[in-house]
């Protein structure tokens, strides 16, 4: 069975302090991690997807990074905006499905 | 705004009875994705359909079912609701099958009383 543990669950920064949000995955075959953010209340919002190992793709403040193991979401200088849940997913070969395993996420907030 | 659509945005009925949420997928997106978020068990795949047909089952229950149809918007159907079922469920959608990313709608909050 496919999992998903994100740490930590929830995570208290300063305006402008760097830090990273891990994701560590149990697969059997990896298709396709994926990064999502979610406000509250709102549909999961797509970030990144990784395919294999070394792989890295930044989007302003964050950086994605994955290894064979686990998945890293590095946050530098963040901002207030950036407060949200952050939520990781695999997606694994074989079986048929496409759907995503998704870890239950890391409550981040920034505060000014 | 991610293009996929979900009505109504928020439901409330009574336990044993049924509902139906609705999703339309960005356009030309052909596989549909329907899960549930509750908050002890996350987010959580029930069900994909891809151009009409069912193609994969997760962890749904067998009072719920679901339906894409020809203009490809699709139905998930919950019966006989309890008042576990409450939670938010969400329809995504992607191009194809395969590895690529899947955009969520923004979701139907159900309360089963």
């Amino acid at each position: 069975e496919d999992q998903v543990t994100q740490s930590p669950e929830a995570l208290r920064l300063q305006e402008g302090e760097s830090s990273s949000l891990n994701c560590s995955y149990t697969v059997s075959g990896l298709r396709g991690l994926f990064w999502y953010r979610q406000d509250p209340g709102k549909g999961p919002e797509f970030l990144f997807t990784l395919y294999s190992a070394g792989e890295e793709k930044e989007k302003e403040r964050l950086k994605a990074t994955l290894t064979k193991k686990e998945s890293f979401l590095h946050i530098t200088a963040p901002k207030p905006e950036d407060s949200a849940t952050y939520l990781c997913a695999v997606q694994a070969w074989g079986g048929g499905a496409d759907g995503l395993t998704f870890g239950k996420g890391t409550h981040l907030i920034i505060q000014p | 705004d991610s293009g996929v659509t979900q009505t109504p945005k928020h439901l409330i009925t009574a336990t044993g009875q049924r509902v139906t949420l609705r999703c339309s997928p960005r356009s030309g997106d052909l596989s549909v994705y329907w899960y549930q978020q509750s908050l002890d068990q996350g987010l959580q795949f029930l069900i994909q359909y891809y151009n009409g047909e069912e193609r994969a089952k997760g962890n749904i229950l067998e009072r719920f079912s679901a339906q894409q149809f020809p203009d490809l918007h699709s139905e998930l159907n919950l019966s006989s609701l309890e008042l576990g079922d409450s939670a938010l469920y969400f329809c995504a959608s992607s191009a194809g099958e395969g590895v690529d990313e899947q955009y969520f709608g923004p979701g139907t909050r159900l309360t089963v009383t």
